[in-house]
């Protein structure tokens, strides 16, 4: 099973809030661990978009806008990338990563389409 | 302005090797580490691996221990990733990233190599 575990996909109309979700392995505890997300559009490489850990311990890259934000769900073991206010150029594909055993590690990425 | 300048396409056989490299500029080299990232055709990013450019000191993920080489020529502020046989596998997208700890995020990335292996 895989460490990070993203939806392949998910749709959300302009204007509207999206969710997306990256799902922690059982045992891998996500409370410990800072949740790193990037925004990768395509012919274009990933860029930084935030790091969540918790309120008093984030990081937001820059130039991304406050509506790109971050948070956990310690029942369900997952980091959250909330976007509000969703605009066409949002449509891309986002990545969660974690540093996990000495290693960097990436979910399979959820294509956003707007 | 912090760049990440990767050299270019390439196309090569199997079994060849190769060494593709990424020129950092706008900030002082020594003081990030630079990451490789490996984008397949349609697929996901997958960590190779990292290195400190002042000491070279290098970390590489387990899937990809003994199958690239990552080096640092500090004079010229440039890493690179090697190749010493390639395999038809290896046809990716590879970027590179800066990091300020290896444990913190990869804040700027560059621009990609398209690396094609066929015969």
């Amino acid at each position: 099973q895989a460490v990070l575990t993203q939806p392949s996909s998910l749709s959300a109309s302009p204007g509207a809030s999206a969710s997306l979700t990256c799902t922690l392995r059982s045992g891998v505890n996500v409370a410990i661990y800072r949740i790193y997300w990037y925004q990768q559009k395509p012919g274009s490489p990933p860029q930084f978009l935030l790091r969540y850990q918790s309120d008093s311990d984030k990081r937001q890259g820059s130039g991304v806008p406050s509506r790109f934000s971050g948070s956990k769900d310690a029942s369900a073991n997952a980091g959250i990338l909330l976007i509000s206010g969703l605009q066409s150029d949002d449509e891309a594909d986002y990545y969660c990563m974690i540093w996990h055993s000495s290693a960097w590690v990436f979910g399979g990425g959820t294509k956003l389409t707007v | 302005e912090v760049q990440l300048e990767q050299s270019g396409a390439e196309l090569k056989k199997p079994g060849e090797s190769l060494k593709i490299s990424c020129k950092a500029s706008g900030y002082i080299f020594i003081t990030y580490w630079i990451g490789w990232v490996r984008q397949m055709p349609g697929k996901g990013l997958e960590w190779m691996g990292i290195v400190f450019p002042s000491d070279s000191d290098a970390r590489y993920s387990p899937s990809f221990q003994g199958q690239v080489t990552i080096s640092v020529d500090k004079s010229i502020n440039t890493v690179y990733l090697q190749w010493s046989s390639l395999k038809a596998s290896d046809t990716a997208i590879y970027y590179c990233a800066r990091h300020k700890y290896y444990y913190d995020e990869a804040d700027y990335w560059g621009q990609g190599t398209l690396l094609t292996v066929s015969s």
